[in-house]
């Protein structure tokens, strides 16, 4: 059981380079998060999603798009990457709220935009 | 909007002396978690906290729920080196049930 996978663990990109993070969990879970951390600012929600096919904005979304074609997967792209963008990028997944209380976080993705 | 508040952000204490770190947050919400976060690494569910009254321990931490006050506490006992990383706390919110996640508390404890 992976739990919740991210891919790459680390990337560095030029300014106004595109790039796509996956989130892959193997749970079955409907709703997925993407977060980014950030030094002083704790965790800050970009875009989530409640089901396959379904996706809305967070706190922070502006540059960032999603989407969740697969139940099982949650992409997070940067179409034109800008240096604000450098951060920690955590993915989450839940069950239904009436199936559970835990969140599961994934390993993190270290991003560097140059 | 929801806000969660930690304080404090930075705490250096001593091995075997007790100290609480405080949640605040600033709408109704009907569950608390507290995660850890090592250097360099993910978070680590340290509790949930379903409902007011709630007492939940673990080890050398204590965690507790105020819905009224709107406040939770995670309390240490005993300090131990093994016990550094940064404490956040988070609160459920109605869009998609996501996090609200606090800044945060750097927790140093020193022999």
């Amino acid at each position: 059981n992976a739990g919740v996978t991210q891919t790459p663990k680390f990337r560095v990109l030029k300014t106004g380079q595109s790039m796509t993070l996956l989130c892959a969990q193997d749970m079955n879970h409907e709703y997925m998060y993407w977060y980014r951390q950030d030094p002083g600012m704790g965790l800050r929600l970009i875009h989530y999603s409640v089901g396959e096919g379904t996706t809305a904005k967070g706190e922070v979304p502006d540059g960032y798009n999603v989407s969740r074609l697969k139940k099982q997967n949650f992409l997070l792209g940067l179409e034109s990457a800008a240096p604000s963008q450098t951060s920690v990028y955590f993915c989450a997944s839940r069950p239904q709220r009436s199936s559970g209380n835990t969140i599961y976080f994934g390993e993190g993705s270290w991003l560097t935009v140059v | 909007e929801l806000k969660v508040e930690q304080n404090p952000l930075f705490l250096s204490m001593q091995e075997g002396k007790n100290y609480t770190i405080y949640c605040n947050y600033s709408t109704t919400s009907d569950r608390l978690y507290w995660y850890r976060q090592d250097p360099g690494k993910s978070l680590e569910s340290l509790f949930v906290l379903l409902s007011n009254g709630a007492v939940k321990q673990e080890g050398r931490l204590m965690a507790s729920l105020d819905t009224k006050a709107r406040l939770s506490t995670l309390h240490i006992t005993a300090a131990v080196h093994d016990l550094s990383a940064t404490y956040f706390c988070a609160v459920v919110v109605n869009s998609g049930y996501a996090l609200n996640f606090g800044k945060g508390t750097s927790l140093l404890v020193t022999p």
